[in-house]
């Protein structure tokens, strides 16, 4: 089975100022991770995703993930809050290994609020 | 780039009543699609997955009775809630994968909002 874990319901962070939203998780075999954002009453946009490759991730809007594959982390990271970044965000991991289906297993969320 | 759309954006219903939302790929042929449910300051939870020309796979817990699901053309995916309640009031969201693309790609609909009076 699948997991992740947001340890945080919700990040206050100044405006800019640096922010991160954590993220582990847990697969049987090569993790594919994602980060997407979700505004109110919206679907969920696709900021980044690690497959394999550099660890370090860049994505849209000036986002950027870790892939720690020893602490198993994946956290989101940008190194300026705008207030436009107020939003809910998910990671969410699949399995890459091939087995199973193609389904995505999504941490709980967390909101982001960046304070003027 | 690929664009999925639901309809309705969001709907009003009464009790006892049945309520159709439609996913589609616009751009994209989608062979499997899948339909979450998100409740208020909560993750998505999987629903079922459909795949183009066969039954759709629920997740345990899901009603398949209450939540039908079609998947009859390879752009377009119906989730039908009947005998509606107001639990079943929600956010849904489907998603779909690209038939040629990477299986790691899915491409989410700006969600449906149920309410059920």
């Amino acid at each position: 089975a699948q997991s992740v874990a947001q340890p945080e319901d919700q990040v206050n962070v100044a405006e800019g100022n640096p922010l991160t939203v954590k993220c582990t998780y847990s697969v049987s075999g090569n993790p594919y991770l994602f980060w997407y954002v979700q505004y109110p009453n919206r679907g969920l946009q696709f900021l980044l995703k690690y497959i394999t490759g550099d660890n370090l991730v860049k994505g849209s809007y000036g986002f950027e993930a870790e892939f720690n594959k020893s602490q198993t982390s994946f956290h989101l990271k940008k190194p300026s809050a705008l207030v436009s970044d107020s939003a809910l965000y998910f990671c969410a991991v699949r399995d890459g290994s091939g087995a199973g289906s193609y389904q995505l297993t999504f941490g709980k969320g967390t909101k982001l609020s960046v304070i003027p | 780039g690929a664009v999925v759309s639901q309809h309705p954006s969001w709907v009003i219903c009464k009790s006892g009543t049945s309520v159709k939302i439609e996913c589609r790929s616009l751009d994209f042929q989608a062979t499997t699609m899948f339909w979450y449910r998100q409740f208020p300051k909560q993750s998505l939870m999987l629903m079922a997955t459909s795949n183009e020309g066969s039954k759709a796979t629920y997740e345990q817990g899901v009603e398949k009775d209450k939540f039908l699901i079609n998947h009859a053309s390879l752009t377009l995916s119906t989730l039908t809630v009947t005998s509606a309640h107001p639990e079943d009031s929600s956010f849904y969201i489907c998603s779909a994968r690209d038939r040629g693309r990477p299986s790691y790609e899915q491409y989410f609909g700006p969600g449906t909002r149920l309410t059920v009076t």
